[in-house]
């Protein structure tokens, strides 16, 4: 099955800072997704993201599917941004979605 | 809110017990999906349905199954617990077969 890993496995942020998250994926994928699990234990849709680039607010995705992987930008970081980051990869038809072993963020004050 | 429902959120039980976690999907979504996080552990895929038939099928153990009712709604059954049974159970669930994933707050599994 697909293989994707993340890095880097762990990262402290100073308030402010801005830090990109990578995620890479062993095969071609239909879909793509970035969860931010905060320190409850959700997990929070961020950005479905096969191709190309979005951004919502403070945050932007970037998918290079032909290159097979996906970055993550955290820019001005919070306190909130705290958590473990996932991404999760789908090869399409039988095969399941995969997800890697995260990024924990800590972002201190 | 996501509005994919799981209950209970908290269990606690004994080694060699049974129970059932519950789920309840996104109003439109056919397909449901279960995972399993142990703590500080990233998310094993467990198994997938979508409207009523296995999709695909992760490591499963043997003593854990599932089903989707035609309802929708999906229950995961696990069985002649044990301590390494413990963790965060999560159900997720999309439109299509392949969608955009949503999930519930999961359902938090304590075997003693």
């Amino acid at each position: 099955g697909i293989q994707v890993e993340q890095s880097p496995p762990d990262l402290i942020l100073q308030e402010g800072a801005n830090s990109t998250l990578r995620c890479n994926f062993s095969d071609s994928v239909n879909n793509l997704q970035w969860f931010h699990q905060n320190p409850w234990g959700q997990l929070i849709n961020l950005f479905y993201i096969p191709s190309g680039t979005k951004q919502n607010g403070r945050l932007s995705a970037t998918t290079v599917a032909t290159e097979r992987y996906s970055l993550l930008y955290i820019s001005s970081s919070q306190t909130t941004d705290s958590g473990v980051y996932f991404c999760a990869a789908d090869p399409g038809g039988y095969q399941k979605v995969t997800f890697g072993t995260g990024t924990k963020l800590q972002v201190i004050p | 809110d996501s509005g994919v429902t799981q209950t209970p959120k908290h269990l606690i039980t004994a080694t060699g017990q049974r129970v059932t976690l519950r789920c309840s999907p996104r109003s439109g979504d056919l397909s449901v999906y279960w995972y399993q996080q142990s703590l500080d552990q990233g998310l094993q895929f467990l198994i997938q349905y979508y409207n009523g038939e296995e999709r695909a099928k992760g490591n499963i153990l043997e003593r854990f199954s599932a089903q989707q009712f035609p309802d929708l709604h999906s229950e995961l059954n696990l069985s002649s617990l044990e301590l390494g049974d413990s963790a965060l159970y999560f159900c997720a669930s999309s439109v299509a077969p392949a969608g955009e994933l949503f999930f519930g707050e999961g359902s938090r599994l304590t075997v003693l």
